[in-house]
């Protein structure tokens, strides 16, 4: 089945800098890779995805990038504050069927004052 | 606005116990998943269904079953619940077809004394 590798699995960054999470996937017909954020206590929340046929996705403070050959995506965080602490996870679409994703182990980010 | 429901937030069950967790949405979606959370290993998929009555496996389905009798319920079953399966469980729901996104519920923290 499709395996997701996240890296890294806790980032600690200063207010203000960039925050980048990367990801790596098995499925090379894998076509759409969202990620989600997931506050303390909270439930998982989508906050970006996109799909294989568009390299880059931005929504204001947030990007991602996908390398389809690498079979590798990115979220890229900048002007981090620290509402921004949370664990993200990434996902890979399974061509499998059923509309299911595998999702990464998470990445525990913490932004400091 | 996309609703998901769980049953309990918080269960507390002793080992060999029959457990029932419940998720209900109220969205339409023809996809219903289960997933166990636990640290460090992210988002593990353990069953799903796709329409009413049917069912796939996941990544971990043993020790669990699972029930759909109704389009908005998806029931996860704990025959004979042990304490390694002490975790959070969470459901979630999409749509069927091309749309991936995953709409998740609050989460049940379930402990197997």
């Amino acid at each position: 089945g499709e395996n997701v590798e996240q890296h890294p699995s806790t980032l600690s960054v200063q207010e203000g800098d960039s925050a980048v999470i990367k990801c790596t996937y098995s499925d090379s017909a894998s076509n759409y890779f969202p990620w989600y954020k997931q506050e303390l206590g909270k439930r998982p929340q989508l906050i970006i995805d996109i799909r294989s046929n568009v390299g880059e996705k931005k929504d204001q403070r947030i990007a991602v990038t996908l390398n389809k050959t690498a079979k590798h995506f990115s979220l890229h965080i900048t002007e981090t504050q620290p509402e921004d602490s949370a664990v993200y996870f990434c996902a890979a679409s399974f061509t499998g069927g059923g509309n299911k994703l595998t999702f990464g182990t998470g990445t525990q980010l913490k932004v400091e004052l | 606005d996309v609703k998901v429901t769980q049953s309990s937030r918080y269960l507390v069950k002793r080992t060999g116990e029959k457990v029932f967790l419940e998720c209900v949405q109220d969205m339409d979606h023809e996809n219903m998943f289960w997933y166990r959370q636990d640290p460090g290993l992210g988002l593990r998929l353990i069953y799903f269904s796709y329409d009413v009555k049917m069912k796939e496996k996941g990544d971990i389905p043993e020790g669990y079953s699972v029930s759909r009798e109704k389009k908005e319920r998806f029931s996860l079953i704990l025959e004979s619940a042990s304490t390694n399966q002490t975790s959070m469980y969470l459901c979630a729901s999409s749509l069927a077809g091309g749309t991936y996104e995953q709409y998740f519920g609050p989460g049940t923290r379930l402990t197997v004394t």
